[in-house]
């Protein structure tokens, strides 16, 4: 078990640019979350998968978000055109069906100048 | 709408110190309520689950407990070592939702 891997840990875009950031899960967890994390505040929820379908997004994921987990393994969480304010910390983490605990990764850091 | 309030925001205490951190929930319906440790610029670092009022669960210095409105996260003795961002969190049953609502946390700072 080695845990959640994300990559790049760090990202420096400029405005308007696309970015993608990629998650790879615990081995044999077959659900996987996205999180948003600024400054002084605790992750938000943005989306989860449950083998590769996608079941809940939140109305935080905008029209510019996208997510996906083709053959239910990795994830990538891409942003179109991005904003200073998507300027965060993606976090990624991942469970078991029937336990309820969420693992997280060491989280992607973007900066959008 | 689930909600968690973290207390304090910050706390600063001596080597050996002890004391508690304070979450404070409102969920239509608890699946489980969550503490994590998050170091700076790292992800947040599973601690506990608790499940139902009145259950107690404990780790090294750590201890975690629940009641119908809030959780405590009680720190006996600690260490330097301690010294991170502590998270709580709720996971509802309303609408069949597996996301994890978090509140700010609190910054725990232990002097030497």
């Amino acid at each position: 078990d080695t845990g959640v891997s994300q990559n790049p840990r760090h990202k420096i875009t400029k405005r308007g640019q696309n970015v993608t950031f990629r998650c790879d899960p615990i081995s044999e967890h077959n659900r996987l979350y996205w999180y948003r994390q600024t400054l002084g505040q605790g992750p938000e929820f943005l989306t989860y998968f449950q083998n590769e379908a996608q079941l809940e997004k939140s109305r935080l994921l905008s029209d510019r978000f996208s997510a996906e987990r083709p053959k239910g393994s990795f994830s990538t969480l891409e942003i179109q055109r991005t904003e200073q304010g998507d300027s965060a910390m993606y976090l990624c983490a991942s469970s078991l069906a029937d336990l309820y605990e969420q693992y997280f990764g060491p989280g992607t850091r973007l900066t959008v100048t | 709408e689930d909600q968690v309030t973290q207390s304090p925001e910050a706390l600063r205490l001596q080597e050996g110190e002890s004391s508690s951190l304070n979450c404070s929930y409102t969920v239509s319906g608890l699946r489980g309520l969550f503490w994590y440790r998050q170091d700076p610029g790292k992800g947040p670092e599973f601690l506990f689950t608790l499940y139902s009022a009145g259950e107690e669960k404990e780790k090294e210095r750590l201890k975690a407990t629940l009641t119908k409105k809030e959780s405590f996260l009680h720190i006996t003795a600690p260490k330097p070592e301690d010294s991170a961002t502590y998270l709580c969190a709720v996971q509802g049953i309303q609408g069949g939702s597996e996301k994890l609502v978090f509140g700010k946390g609190t910054k725990l700072t232990v002097n030497p």
